[in-house]
């Protein structure tokens, strides 16, 4: 159980274009998603928080209009990168959490999808 | 606020040796702790997880983790390693409060064979 999906695993586009990442919780709701992004070698970095059916909070620092994100269901949650350049590509990881808010409930998370902007 | 503290970046075993990560906690109020694995251009995978039930957790793969209050720790061991557990690992913390996931900055285990 708890499964998450997250495609795609690999993408490689050219700078300006837009890339959408999906995630999904195949076999529970998820009330809550998270984004992150993980350089090589360094741990997960909040990007933000997504609650369906509610606007993204987004950490301090990361560009909301740069990273779109969409929770527009209990199964799905998307990340949009805009115009994308070469610093934004990176490793991005998303996550789902069911049941109420509240820190008991782990995340699972997606197995990550690498962005590479040429 | 809370934080996590994985001292050193890593860790090599031999194969069948005990393996010991360490974790320590900072958190204003009673925390949630988690432990993850993360394998080579992979999400990450709960291994186990403190939410103020029993002290000392159980996961898979063999992995348990002991929950100690007053030394604000929360180490991963397990008693023989496997070469399949070369991965990075990873403490993490939340409270109720935020919800969110403060990770420490994993360590990397090695297993010689």
């Amino acid at each position: 159980g708890a499964v998450v999906s997250q495609h795609p695993s690999w993408v490689i586009c050219k700078s300006g274009t837009s890339v959408k990442i999906e995630c999904r919780s195949l076999d529970f709701q998820a009330t809550t998603m998270f984004w992150y992004r993980q350089f090589p070698k360094q741990s997960l970095m909040l990007m933000a928080t997504s609650n369906e059916g509610s606007k993204a909070t987004y950490e301090q620092g990361v560009e909301k209009d740069k990273f779109l994100i969409n929770h527009a269901s209990l199964t799905l949650s998307t990340l949009t990168v805009t115009s994308a350049h070469p610093e934004d590509s990176s490793f991005y990881i998303c996550s789902a959490r069911g049941g109420q808010s509240g820190g008991n409930q782990p995340q699972h998370f997606g197995d990550g999808t690498r962005l590479s902007i040429l | 606020a809370q934080s996590v503290t994985q001292l050193g970046s890593h860790v090599s075993v031999s194969e069948g040796a005990l393996v010991l990560l360490r974790c320590n906690y900072s958190s204003s109020v009673p925390p949630y702790l988690f432990w993850y694995v993360q394998y080579p251009n992979q999400g990450l995978q709960l291994l186990l997880k403190y939410t103020s039930a029993a002290t000392l957790v159980k996961g898979i793969n063999g992995f348990e983790a002991e929950f100690k209050k007053s030394e604000t720790s929360f180490h991963l061991t397990k008693p023989s390693a496997h070469m399949s557990d070369a991965a990075e690992y990873f403490c993490a913390v939340t409270t109720g409060a935020n919800s969110k996931l403060t990770f420490g900055k994993g360590i990397t285990l090695s297993v010689r064979p």
